[in-house]
């Protein structure tokens, strides 16, 4: 139990472009999800927080217009990185708490590794 | 302020065992976690301790001390694929988790 799933797994893209990834719990109802970024060697590094059915809370620093979070149901979000840049690249990773066991654990996605060229 | 204190790196033998420890400060306090992360790929959550004590959960063992706070994980019969990075979480107020660098583990035969 307690699987979250996102896709792309890595994705390459065009500087200007964007990039949707989405992020489902597959066998339970995530009622927050949240993204990190995380850098080479770096620690996680939370970038918002996003309950079902509200806007999302972002961390000082991360700029909302340009990561887009969408979190329409118990079991999908989405982040949209709009026009993406070569800084914009690394490891997104997602987490879903919910009604599964220990609502208080946070599950991990595989993560998306997105390259801006 | 938050912060977590875990050592950088620790090296121990296939077969050993070995405790990691945490320190952490935290505005408020709702529970630690430990997570375990190999390189390149997101973490996977190994425990969750909220009250003081040792949770024991096969080759793994984690315990809390609230009042020290204070926290190590116990990895037994170490194996080459527990080469990996653990990471030290507690949960603040907001029921946020606190991240650090965590702690590089490296498994040699």
């Amino acid at each position: 139990g307690a699987v979250v799933s996102q896709h792309p797994s890595w994705v390459i893209c065009k500087s200007g472009t964007s990039v949707k990834i989405e992020c489902r719990s597959l066998d339970f109802q995530a009622t927050t999800m949240f993204w990190y970024r995380q850098f080479p060697k770096q620690s996680l590094m939370l970038m918002a927080t996003s309950n079902e059915g509200s806007k999302a809370t972002y961390e000082q620093g991360v700029e909302k217009d340009k990561f887009l979070i969408n979190h329409a149901s118990l079991t999908l979000s989405t982040l949209t990185v709009t026009s993406a840049h070569p800084e914009d690249s690394s490891f997104y990773i997602c987490s879903a708490r919910g009604l599964a066991g220990d609502s208080d654990t946070q599950y991990f996605g595989p993560g998306t590794r997105l390259t801006v060229l | 302020g938050q912060n977590i204190d875990q050592p950088t790196e620790m090296t121990a033998t296939e077969g050993a065992i070995v405790q990691i420890n945490c320190t952490y400060q935290t505005s408020g306090f709702n529970g630690l976690f430990w997570y375990q992360q190999h390189a390149g790929e997101a973490p996977t959550f190994l425990s969750y301790n909220v009250l003081d004590g040792l949770e024991e959960k096969g080759r793994f063992s984690s315990f809390l001390s609230r009042s020290k706070g204070y926290s190590y994980l116990l990895l037994k019969e170490l194996q080459m694929k527990d080469s990996a990075s653990y990471l030290c979480a507690p949960m603040d107020s907001n029921y946020q988790l606190i991240w650090g660098a965590g702690t590089k583990l490296i498994i040699k035969p």
